[in-house]
């Protein structure tokens, strides 16, 4: 299978700093790559979908404007939680798609678990 | 009424005993499904997909009813290292994967 890679696996910072997290397909190209959210006992949601080189597709009531995502190549996707405050504390895992692999299998990263004071 | 329902559990059972998981799913449109297990603090993984002729691998079976929108998943003779949560996960035409929030498995010496 495939190799995704986040980087930082955890993070810890103040209220109001931004916050950025790196999601890398490690031996495959992703076309597509998801961001989601997942806070204590709740599931994954999705926040976000992005294909390399467009915009990215946000999901209702995730604010593209406080989570800013670029996917600049077809191994790299950032998230920017830009102004973070204590609500956004959560674990954030992307997944990658596509490539020599089928569009139906999502490949998870280790995910990154943010705590903002 | 939640996309993907799952019972959260949690199971607890002793070693070697057979469990079973549910899950419904609301949107008749879905197109693929999914079983992934979770561990404390660690990303989802992959379990098995689960296909409408039913699937088995080792000592995991996954059905899936596509005219009760309902899949499931079997585990015989559980293992320690079974314990994890278990999230049934639904693909929608967008290729938008749908999580349940899981049913928790405590498998007991």
């Amino acid at each position: 299978g495939a190799v995704v890679s986040q980087h930082p696996s955890w993070v810890i910072c103040k209220s109001g700093t931004s916050v950025k997290i790196e999601c890398r397909s490690l031996d495959f190209q992703a076309t597509t790559m998801f961001w989601y959210r997942q806070f204590p006992k709740q599931s994954l949601m999705l926040m976000a979908t992005s294909n390399e080189g467009s915009k990215a597709t946000y999901e209702q009531g995730v604010e593209k404007d406080k989570f800013l995502i670029n996917h600049a190549s077809l191994t790299l996707s950032t998230l920017t939680v830009t102004s973070a405050h204590p609500e956004d504390s959560s674990f954030y895992i992307c997944s990658a798609s596509g490539g020599r692999f089928s569009t139906d299998t999502q490949y998870f990263g280790p995910g990154t678990r943010l705590t903002v004071l | 009424r939640k996309e993907v329902e799952q019972d959260p559990g949690p199971f607890n059972v002793p070693e070697g005993a057979t469990v079973a998981f549910n899950c419904t799913y609301s949107n008749s449109a879905s197109q693929s499904f999914f079983w992934y297990r979770q561990d404390c603090r660690k990303e989802p993984k992959l379990l098995m997909s689960v296909y409408s002729s039913g699937n088995e691998d080792g000592r995991f079976t996954a059905q899936l009813n596509r005219a009760s929108q309902y899949i499931s998943l079997l585990i015989r003779d559980s293992k320690l290292s079974d314990s994890a949560t278990y999230l049934c996960v639904v693909m929608d035409s967008s290729y938008k994967l749908i999580f349940g929030s899981g049913t928790r498995l405590l498998v007991r010496p």
